[in-house]
């Protein structure tokens, strides 16, 4: 079963923050959050294993709740690069990674 | 980069012809997927496949069979394509370490 994400878009100018949230029905071993470009492939960001953990490079971090089987991407200080469609992918540990239907986020100057 | 090539690139085929499009990875990752992606549906899971002849169903095979009888290929094979098969596929290998999922460049299959 796909993850639910939410905003579907979202709109910001350059310096502007985001959220992007992603949920599972199901007990998730990890999540990972990826991000494509029109066009291209989707690209890895960050992977968040089961154990609550927090993790960012750069002005992109995410959390990770286990319990709630939800996950968060914080985009910070947004930039015109950032632009781009959103996935967050699911693991329940059995290796068959579902995904989310994606938030488009559209950075203007 | 994870070595990882995707046969065609780009396709246009009639409805009820058979396709296959080919995954190959130069390195030996255990795990590789085929996705299609689809506006409004992100990426969908069509089938997995975690050794050579092993292979799982994802969330949206019917129509679509998978085979794996080396390593460094994954091919996807439409038996008879439809029109709501039009789309474009994307193949990933699952890389030791991070467990990331390193993505093809994808197939665009237009089924006319």
């Amino acid at each position: 079963q796909q993850p639910v994400q939410s905003p579907q878009a979202v709109i910001l100018r350059e310096g502007e923050d985001a959220v992007i949230n992603c949920s599972s029905s199901k007990a998730l071993y990890s999540v990972h959050w990826y991000r494509q470009k029109h066009g291209e492939a989707p690209v890895f960001l960050m992977i968040l294993l089961k154990g609550g953990e927090q993790k960012g490079h750069d002005k992109i971090s995410a959390s990770f709740n286990e319990k709630k089987q939800q996950s968060s991407l914080y985009l910070t200080a947004s930039q015109l690069s950032y632009s781009g469609t959103y996935f967050c992918g699911t693991d329940d540990n059995n290796n068959d990674m579902r995904f989310g239907a994606g938030t488009r986020l559209t950075v203007k100057p | 980069d994870a070595g990882i090539t995707q046969s065609p690139r780009h396709k246009v085929t009639e409805t009820g012809t058979p396709v296959t499009l080919r995954c190959h990875q130069t390195e030996n990752h255990r795990y590789m997927y085929w996705y299609r992606q689809d506006p409004g549906h992100g990426l969908r899971l069509i089938h997995y496949s975690y050794g050579v002849k092993d292979t799982d169903k994802g969330e949206v095979s019917d129509g679509y069979s998978v085979s794996r009888s080396k390593t460094e290929d994954f091919l996807l094979t439409l038996e008879s394509a439809t029109s709501s098969q039009t789309s474009v596929y994307f193949c990933a290998i699952r890389t030791g370490g991070t467990g990331e999922l390193f993505f093809g460049e994808g197939s665009r299959l237009t089924v006319l």
